[in-house]
């Protein structure tokens, strides 16, 4: 099953406007990721925020961890017609000596020109 | 430097045959783990292997098996095909020695189509 819920399951914006994408999680995590993916190809890394940290930047990309609530938030700045993806949260797990992701069911952004 | 690269692109097969997906890591990556990911849903971990061994799986049937190779290549092999493993399988490769920071590279994954 999976661990983490998107919220919205999809959303749809105007070219320029901020987009927020919210996940829950159940279980302890070491780490939280989130992952966009086009047309059902495969999943290009967008952010990592570890478990002790509260917020992360990267370029348009903000990243929000809140483990007391097990929730996160992405946000995209001045979005773009090519950010239209799928976006997943992934929660990071360590178990004994390995390590998996699990995934959200994503949300789907649309973005229009 | 090539990133995880993954074939077949796309792959057709029937009931009851059997399928073999390759995938070979990120340069310098030691971890493969594969993934399942239905459409309209996330991924789902089938299992991951580490110096050769199986480290963890998902609740995945024993018709999911896999393999990795010196190398760190890895395959998945799917038994007695069921309409329901129709999907797009990803490969992901990581470096163990990063521990649970490590972030997962992912390839461009094998769509496939059981009839």
């Amino acid at each position: 099953s999976q661990q983490g819920e998107e919220d919205p399951q999809a959303l749809s914006i105007q070219e320029g406007e901020n987009a927020t994408m919210n996940c829950s999680y159940k279980t302890s995590i070491n780490n939280l990721q989130w992952y966009r993916q086009n047309s059902g190809r495969g999943l290009v890394h967008l952010i990592l925020i570890r478990s002790n940290e509260r917020e992360k930047h990267s370029g348009r990309l903000r990243v929000t961890l809140d483990t007391s609530k097990k929730s996160s938030s992405l946000l995209i700045t001045a979005s773009r017609a090519a950010d239209t993806a799928s976006y997943f949260c992934a929660t990071g797990l360590r178990m004994d000596s390995s390590y998996k992701l699990i995934f959200g069911s994503g949300t789907r952004l649309l973005v229009r020109p | 430097d090539a990133g995880v690269t993954q074939s077949p692109t796309h792959l057709i097969k029937t009931r009851g045959q059997q399928v073999t997906l390759r995938c070979s890591p990120k340069s310098g990556h030691d971890t493969v783990s594969w993934y399942q990911q239905a459409l309209g849903q996330g991924p789902q971990f089938i299992f991951q292997y580490y110096e050769e061994e199986e480290r963890q799986r998902g609740n995945f049937p024993d018709r999911f098996s896999g393999h990795q190779f010196p190398n760190y290549s890895s395959e998945l092999n799917v038994n007695a095909l069921l309409l329901g493993d129709s999907a797009l399988y990803l490969c992901a490769s990581s470096l163990a020695m990063r521990g649970p920071y490590n972030e997962q590279f992912f390839g461009p994954g094998t769509r496939l189509t059981v009839l």
